[in-house]
C-alpha cells in the first residue's frame, strides 16, 4: 500500500540553525513529491516538488529538499531557519501510474522555530 | 502560482442545518478539485474528488448523502454539509489541479472553511 511517514511530531530548532524535516515514502514506480506548509487557520501553501532530474530541489523561502530514491525519503531542509517558519509541514506523494491526481499526506511535522 | 479562493472561512452553524462552502479558482480553470477534512491532530483526510460535470468520487467512509458536492463549472466546486451535527466540526480544505500543470498534478489548496456547529 502507497504511504507517506514525518516520523517526527514535532521539530524544534533554533533561530539561524539548519533545520530538516523528514519524510520517508512507499509507493511504487517513480513518484511525485511534493512539500506543502500551513500556517494557523490557513490552507497549504506549495513549497516544492520533485517530478524528475536533479535530486536537489530549491523551493519557496530557502527551502529545498533532497530526493533519495535507495532510501525512498524526501527530507526538507534549510540552511538557517527563521522565526517565520514556523508553521505546519506536510511531505505529498503522488503516483502518476495510479491514473489519478490523489495526494498521499504525511501526517504532518510541526516546526518550531526558537527566538 | 494559481489562486485558489475558498468561502466562508468561519461559519458557525445550529445542529441540524445545511452549511454550503465554496472553492473557487480565481485564475484557471480546474478540471479536477479534492475536498479535505482536517482533524484537530492536524492529519488531512481526503473526502472526495470532484470532476466538472459529473458526479464526485467519495473515499471510503464518507458519507455521499451527508457531504453533498457539486462541481457545475469549471472554476467552482461546492461542499455542502447537510443536517449538520457537532461532529462535523472541523476545517475543511478545497484543492484544485489546474489543467496548466499538466501531469505533475499540482495542487493549489483554499485558505481552508472552519466549520463549528453548536
Amino acid at each position: 500500500a502507497q504511504s507517506v511517514a514525518q516520523p517526527e511530531d514535532q521539530v524544534n530548532v533554533a533561530e539561524g540553525n539548519p533545520l530538516t524535516v523528514k519524510c520517508t515514502y512507499s509507493v511504487s514506480g517513480n513518484p511525485y513529491l511534493f512539500w506543502y506548509v500551513q500556517y494557523p487557520n490557513r490552507g497549504l501553501q506549495f513549497l516544492l516538488k520533485y517530478i524528475t532530474g536533479d535530486n536537489l530541489v530549491k523551493g519557496s523561502y530557502g527551502f529545498e529538499a533532497e530526493f533519495n530514491k535507495s532510501q525512498t525519503s524526501f527530507h526538507l531542509k534549510k540552511p538557517s531557519a527563521l522565526v517565520s517558519d514556523s508553521a505546519l509541514y506536510f511531505c505529498a506523494v503522488r503516483d502518476p501510474a495510479s491514473g489519478t491526481y490523489k495526494y498521499i499526506f504525511g501526517t504532518g511535522t510541526r516546526l518550531k522555530v526558537l527566538a | 502560482g494559481a489562486v485558489v479562493s475558498q468561502h466562508p472561512s468561519r461559519v458557525i452553524c445550529k445542529s441540524g442545518t445545511s452549511v454550503k462552502i465554496e472553492c473557487r479558482s480565481l485564475d484557471f480553470q480546474a478540471t479536477t478539485m479534492f475536498w479535505y477534512r482536517q482533524f484537530p491532530k492536524k492529519s488531512l483526510m481526503l473526502m472526495a474528488t470532484s470532476n466538472e460535470g459529473s458526479k464526485a468520487t467519495y473515499e471510503q467512509g464518507v458519507e455521499k448523502d451527508k457531504f453533498l458536492i457539486n462541481h457545475a463549472s469549471l472554476t467552482l466546486s461546492t461542499l455542502t454539509v447537510t443536517s449538520a451535527h457537532p461532529e462535523d466540526s472541523s476545517f475543511y480544505i478545497c484543492s484544485a489541479r489546474a489543467g496548466t500543470s499538466g501531469s505533475t498534478g499540482e495542487l493549489f489548496f483554499g485558505e481552508g472553511s472552519r466549520l463549528t456547529v453548536l
